[in-house]
């Protein structure tokens, strides 16, 4: 099946801070990405799909100036934090679409902010 | 009501078992339906998707979807202890459109014991 590889699949950083997440299609060209978190036992909640060349659509509720997404090439979407504040720890994970449409997810990130 | 229902579980069965999955749903445009299977502090891996209403089989996983009913399930025969994990179902109503994105039920934990 197609890889989307997540990067990194850890990180601690200091209040704020900015951190960076990267997701890579390795296989295929993703013209569309999508970024998800998850907390503990919960599902996963749609933040934001990352569109090549223009600019991302974020769900209802999510700061779009605090959640930068840049999906500079048709193989990778970053997810940049900024400002980091200890509730933003959480699940961040990726998923990018197959030429067949399926859906592949990246590994997710943990992040916690001190 | 939210768009996909998925009991949370944990469901615990021993090895060797038959373990039924289920999710419903609210909303009668979805048509395609996907299981995922996510480990622990990992992303999810596509498992089973299908169109429309019917039953596909792959190995030892099988997709029910019953659209009049608006309920689909993920049967899983023989199971063995590497099958502990969540599972999470999802839904769109167009699989060709580069902005959909799925909607997702809360995810079923799984544990096999041996």
């Amino acid at each position: 099946g197609a890889v989307v590889s997540q990067h990194p699949s850890r990180v601690i950083c200091k209040s704020g801070t900015s951190v960076k997440i990267e997701c890579r299609s390795l296989d295929f060209q993703a013209t569309t990405m999508f970024w998800y978190r998850q907390f503990p036992k919960k599902s996963l909640m749609l933040m934001a799909t990352s569109n090549e060349g223009s600019k991302a659509t974020y769900e209802q509720g999510v700061e779009k100036d605090k959640f930068l997404i840049n999906h500079a090439s048709l193989t990778l979407s970053t997810l940049t934090v900024t400002s980091a504040h200890p509730e933003d720890s959480s699940f961040y994970i990726c998923s990018a679409r197959d030429p067949s449409e399926k859906l592949f997810f990246g590994s997710g990130t943990q992040l916690s902010v001190l | 009501q939210k768009e996909v229902e998925q009991d949370p579980g944990p469901l615990s069965v021993p090895e060797g078992a038959i373990v039924s999955l289920n999710c419903t749903y609210s909303n009668s445009a979805f048509q395609y339906f996907m299981w995922y299977r996510q480990y622990s502090r990992k992303g999810p891996e596509l498992l089973m998707y299908t169109y429309s209403s019917g039953n596909k089989e792959d190995g030892r996983f099988t997709a029910q979807v019953d659209k009049s009913s608006k309920y689909i399930s993920l049967f899983i025969r023989d199971s063995q202890p590497s099958d502990s994990a969540t599972y999470l179902c999802a839904m769109s109503r167009t699989f060709n459109q580069a902005g959909t994105a799925l909607i997702f039920g809360k995810g079923t934990t799984l544990s096999v014991s041996s």
